[in-house]
């Protein structure tokens, strides 16, 4: 079975300052793996995936995530974070013809 | 490009009725996928179809059902609602040809169901 945690409820972080919001996942074979935002009262929105290759993987409004295989992780990040950014983001494996999620880590930006 | 629309936006039924969602997919994505969203238990699958066929179906009991039509629209049906119900039901979709698990999925905004 495949699986992917997020450690943190919430991550607090001030505008300017780098973010990193953490997952690891548990998945046997090559992982896929996902980053999903979810704004209010919106669907979840796409930034990011890790199918094969580069491990630090470029992704929308200058987020990256670095795939790390021998501590199974797939870190968030982005260097400079911005009020905007403060959402619901979601780590996400890849199975058959679905996506398993982690529990959400609330980011949440201080001006 | 149109998104993904979902449709009703929110719904309040009562236990015991039954309610029918839809889903109309990004024009030229054959895959669509159901989750189910709540504080306790999270984002959980529901089932995935891709040209009419379910290919894989989310551990929900039998009165969680779907169906999709030849034009990619899909629906999703929840009969004998029970309070747990109560949720945000989202569907995504894509273009599903990728490997499977690869597939960048598009959500829609979502339905909101209260069962009182």
């Amino acid at each position: 079975a495949q699986s992917v945690a997020q450690p943190e409820d919430q991550v607090n972080v001030a505008e300017g300052n780098p973010l990193t919001v953490k997952c690891t996942y548990s998945v046997s074979g090559n992982p896929y793996l996902f980053w999903y935002v979810q704004y209010p009262n919106r669907g979840l929105q796409f930034l990011l995936k890790y199918i094969t290759g580069d491990n630090l993987v470029k992704g929308s409004y200058g987020f990256e995530a670095e795939f790390n295989k021998s501590q199974t992780s797939f870190h968030l990040k982005k260097p400079s974070a911005l009020v905007s950014d403060s959402a619901l983001y979601f780590c996400a494996s890849g199975g058959f013809q679905k996506l398993v999620f982690g529990t959400g880590t609330r980011l949440l930006v201080s001006p | 490009k149109a998104g993904v629309t979902q449709t009703p936006r929110y719904l309040i039924k009562t236990r015991g009725q039954q309610v029918t969602l839809s889903c109309s997919p990004i024009s030229g994505h054959r895959s669509v996928s159901w989750y189910q969203q709540t504080p306790g238990q999270g984002l959980q699958f529901l089932f995935e179809y891709f040209s009419e066929t379910q290919r894989n179906k989310g551990n929900f009991p039998g009165r969680f059902s779907g169906r999709q039509f030849s034009n990619s629209r899909s629906e999703m049906n929840v009969s004998t609602l029970e309070l747990g119900d109560s949720a945000l039901y989202l569907c995504a979709s894509s273009f599903g040809t990728e490997v499977s698990g690869a597939n960048v999925l598009t959500f829609g905004a979502g339905s909101r169901l209260t069962v009182l």
